[in-house]
């Protein structure tokens, strides 16, 4: 079965320290990988996805991932982060659930809190 | 309209009540979903659907209805509404080029 792990509840970090948001997950076959951000009472917006090529993925607000195939994993990372940057993270492998086109299954989400 | 939209935001509902869950996109997006999302358990699959005219079930299914009559459109239906459907409910679509799904603002439902 498909499924992604987000072992952390939460992860404090300093303003301008770097960051990493883990993830890991499971899957028959290549994976399709996806990181989005939520910030309060707001919807999931789309940060960065892996399908193939590089394995260093970059995204929106300075944000990247690196794929590790070996290590099935998927840690989300920033050089400096941002007091901004706090939010409610979630990883997701696409699935396909029943007949689905591609429905997103998604870890139980990471919740960043970064201080000044 | 740009992107996805939903209705209502938030809605307090009496147990056994039928409500329907309104999404919109104007993405002329292919495939739509319906997730809940609840605290410690990240979002889940309720519907899917991945072109107009087609529905399917997803992980947790149980007490929900969806139709798709058009590309834009994909109402979610609670005939009779228990507690445990308190939630957090997020519309999303995609297509096949981006392989990237898009989030509506979420509608939060209380059921009393």
């Amino acid at each position: 079965a498909q499924s992604v792990a987000q072992p952390e509840d939460q992860v404090n970090v300093a303003e301008g320290n770097p960051l990493t948001v883990k993830c890991t997950y499971s899957v028959s076959g290549n994976p399709y990988l996806f990181w989005y951000v939520q910030y309060p009472n707001r919807g999931l917006q789309f940060l960065l996805k892996y399908i193939t090529g590089d394995n260093l993925v970059k995204g929106s607000y300075g944000f990247e991932a690196e794929f590790n195939k070996s290590q099935t994993s998927f840690h989300l990372k920033k050089p400096s982060a941002l007091v901004s940057d706090s939010a409610l993270y979630f990883c997701a492998v696409r699935g396909n659930y029943g007949g689905s086109q591609g429905n997103l299954i998604f870890g139980k989400g990471t919740k960043l809190s970064v201080k000044p | 309209i740009a992107g996805i939209t939903q209705a209502p935001t938030s809605q307090i509902l009496a147990a056994g009540r039928r409500m329907t869950l309104r999404c919109t996109q104007d993405m002329r997006h292919n495939a739509m979903y319906w997730y809940r999302q609840d605290l410690g358990l990240g979002l889940r699959l309720i519907h899917y659907s991945n072109t107009a005219g087609t529905t399917g079930k997803g992980e947790v299914p149980d007490g929900y209805s969806v139709s798709r009559a058009n590309t834009d459109d994909f109402p979610l239906t609670l005939a009779s509404a228990v507690p445990s459907q308190t939630s957090v409910y997020f519309c999303a679509s995609s297509d096949s080029v981006t392989d990237t799904q898009y989030f509506g603002p979420g509608t939060r439902l209380t059921v009393l």
